[in-house]
């Protein structure tokens, strides 16, 4: 089986200010993580994926990720926030050999920015 | 950029009664899948489909629920006879490739279906 989780429901940035977005998952496999950001009224856009290699993934926005094999996370990072990213986060999972196409989602996180 | 389209935005149904979603994926995508977040909790996988037949399902997915794909263009969801737990947003997603393959999975903006 294959879980994710974001243990906050809510994180508040000043506009400016580094954000970070966590996320832990589980997976039997090989993990193939996502970030996905949805603003109101809009779907689920793509903002980076971790497949293998470099633990450091850059995505769309500024958004960066960081894979972490051992504490098995990949939190959301952007050293400088802005308004404009305030939206609904979700990290998802998926186990690549394993479970086929699903997506595994986490509850998903508000990021709010204050200007 | 090319995006995957739902319609209707917003779909209001008695219970009981049969509705249909429609999706219309990426041109050149071969997998195509339904999502749905009921409100408050996780998005969740309800079923992935390529060449015309199901590939995978969950157990949300039971026998209430079919999928289609009528035409070169449209991929539909319908929901036989709706239940008010099927109050949900319905997400669309395609994929060039599936299974096995490192493809992302693009969603449409979501239907809400409410049951009343």
């Amino acid at each position: 089986a294959q879980s994710v989780a974001q243990p906050e429901d809510q994180v508040n940035v000043a506009e400016g200010n580094p954000l970070t977005v966590k996320c832990t998952y589980s997976v039997s496999g090989n993990p193939y993580l996502f970030w996905y950001v949805q603003y109101p009224n809009r779907g689920l856009q793509f903002l980076l994926k971790y497949i293998t290699g470099d633990n450091l993934v850059k995505g769309s926005y500024g958004f960066e990720a960081e894979f972490n094999k051992s504490q098995t996370s990949f939190h959301l990072k952007k050293p400088s926030a802005l308004v404009s990213d305030s939206a609904l986060y979700f990290c998802a999972v998926r186990d690549l050999y394993n479970a086929g196409n699903m997506l595994t989602f986490g509850g998903g996180t508000r990021l709010m920015v204050k200007p | 950029e090319p995006e995957v389209t739902q319609t209707p935005s917003h779909q209001v149904t008695q219970m009981g009664q049969e509705v249909i979603l429609r999706c219309v994926p990426i041109s050149n995508h071969l997998y195509f899948y339904w999502y749905r977040q009921i409100l408050g909790q996780k998005v969740e996988f309800l079923v992935s489909f390529y060449n015309n037949e199901i590939s995978e399902k969950s157990e949300i997915f039971d026998d209430q629920f079919s999928v289609e794909r009528p035409d070169g263009s449209n991929f539909t969801l319908k929901i036989r006879s709706t239940k008010l737990e099927d109050s949900a947003m319905y997400f669309c997603a395609s994929s060039p490739r599936g299974r096995g393959s490192t493809d992302t999975q693009y969603f449409g903006p979501g239907t809400r279906l409410t049951v009343l």
